[in-house]
């Protein structure tokens, strides 16, 4: 019930495309979905990140999109850029009155942009 | 901008040797936390760290495994006796806690176990 599960695991689009992830989860009790960013041989980055009250968050070329009927959501990245290419997590968490707890990653996006 | 850092960036240990991995989180942050990640393979939680003891652990974090902040900046993991099944890379994040949820990560310690 603690997995999230995330898809595809590899992901090729054209510069100026739209790059789309998904992910699902099982526990209702999680209540913050971060997406995290990591280049080979670094730490996750944050990227952006929603609380389940709204359903779409934009930040620049980054949407995050929330179904919470049907425990799903997506990372959406509008004009996809050469620098875009990386390896993307999502992840869930429950935050409680003391700060959030433990971070469950979805099984990663290696995402290519191509010229 | 404040990062979290971590020392050494790779270390090298034989099978059955003691490992200390140091981190700095950020500065204001109350909550530690240790993840890792076999090459490869996804993030997986390890053990969470706040006011000065372990708030949550994972199976993985077995009796092998220490957390320790032993001063007012560092936060340590110890590993007693390496396994070559700890090859991996483990990552350290802070977080402000209460309101602010965000984790941040620090860039990684590759450790290899031989």
């Amino acid at each position: 019930q603690q997995q999230v599960k995330q898809s595809p695991q590899s992901l090729i689009v054209q510069k100026g495309g739209i790059s789309i992830i998904n992910c699902a989860y099982e526990n209702t009790a999680f209540d913050y979905f971060p997406w995290y960013q990591q280049f080979p041989g670094k730490g996750p980055a944050l990227l952006i990140a929603i609380r389940p009250d709204v359903s779409e968050k934009k930040e620049g070329r980054f949407t995050i999109s929330f179904n919470k009927s049907a425990k799903q959501f997506s990372l959406h990245i509008m004009d996809s850029q050469p620098g875009d290419s990386a390896t993307y997590f999502c992840a869930a968490s429950r935050v409680s009155n003391f700060g959030n707890e433990k971070l469950t990653f979805g099984t990663g996006t290696r995402l290519t942009i191509i010229p | 901008e404040p990062e979290v850092t971590q020392t050494p960036s790779h270390q090298v240990t034989q099978m059955g040797q003691e490992v200390i991995l140091r981190c700095v989180p950020i500065s204001n942050h109350l909550y530690f936390y240790w993840y890792r990640q076999i090459l490869g393979q996804k993030v997986e939680f390890l053990v969470s760290f706040y006011n000065n003891e372990i708030s949550e652990k994972s199976e993985i974090f077995d009796d092998q495994f220490s957390v320790e902040r032993p001063d007012g900046s560092n936060f340590t993991l110890k590993i007693r006796s390496t396994k070559l099944e700890d090859s991996a890379m483990y990552f350290c994040a802070s977080s402000r806690g209460s309101v602010v949820v965000e984790q941040f990560f620090g860039p990684g310690t590759r450790l290899t176990v031989l």
